[in-house]
């Protein structure tokens, strides 16, 4: 069975102390790995896609990176708008459920001003 | 408007009536996909689409849950007989199309409250 595992279940960080959200997977076969952002009453907003071990993305303050096993949400010198639930999601491959993504329970992260 | 449309954002209900949940996806997404998020529980899939047919179902909890799409765009997902344990936020999402690694958008959700 696909498993996500996220840690930590919460972070507190100062404003511009870099850290580091961790997404441990097992899944048959990768098609994608996903890293969203999710606000208190909004829907989870998409992030970035990797697809095979070694590839890394960023996005303003944020780098994601992928290995076989797991996956790293790296934050450099965050701010108070940086504060959400970031949730790591996989995609597997085979005919059944190829399609869906399945989640994680989310690293809920606040920046102190 | 631009993004994944869902309504009602709230809905309340007693237990024992039917419920309808309505998704307008982004214009031009041909699969769509229903999540439950529920406290403790996180994101879990029930449904999708491609086009009008739903190839895979395997996450609708009971026979209480149905869903379906006309026209390649609007989906409802409808759960008869509302139990308590059905109450979460539902989410919608839709992709451009089933490519691997093709991004899902969601909407905001409809949050459902089972009295």
């Amino acid at each position: 069975e696909d498993q996500v595992t996220q840690s930590p279940e919460a972070l507190r960080l100062q404003e511009g102390e870099s850290s580091s959200l961790n997404c441990s997977y097992t899944v048959s076969g990768l098609r994608g790995l996903f890293w969203y952002r999710q606000d208190p009453g909004k829907g989870p907003e998409f992030l970035f896609t990797l697809y095979s071990a070694g590839e890394e993305k960023e996005k303003e303050r944020l780098k994601a990176t992928l290995t076989k096993k797991e996956s790293f949400l790296h934050i450099t010198a965050p701010k108070p708008e940086d504060s959400a639930t970031y949730l790591c999601a996989v995609q597997a491959s085979g005919r059944q459920g190829a399609q869906k993504l399945v989640f994680g329970q989310g690293t809920r992260l606040t920046i102190n001003p | 408007g631009a993004g994944v449309s869902q309504s009602p954002s709230n809905k309340v209900t007693e237990k024992g009536k039917d419920v309808e949940l309505r998704c307008d996806p982004i214009s031009g997404h041909t699969a769509l996909y229903w999540y439950r998020q529920s406290l403790g529980q996180g994101l879990e899939f029930l449904i999708y689409f491609q086009g009008n047919s739903a190839p895979d179902k395997s996450g609708l909890p009971s026979d209480r849950f149905s869903a379906e799409r006309t026209g390649g765009s609007v989906s409802t997902l409808t759960i008869q007989r509302t139990q308590q344990e059905d109450s979460a936020v539902y989410l919608c999402a839709s992709s451009l199309s089933v490519g691997a690694g093709q991004p899902q958008h969601f909407g905001d959700g409809t949050r459902l409250s089972i009295l």
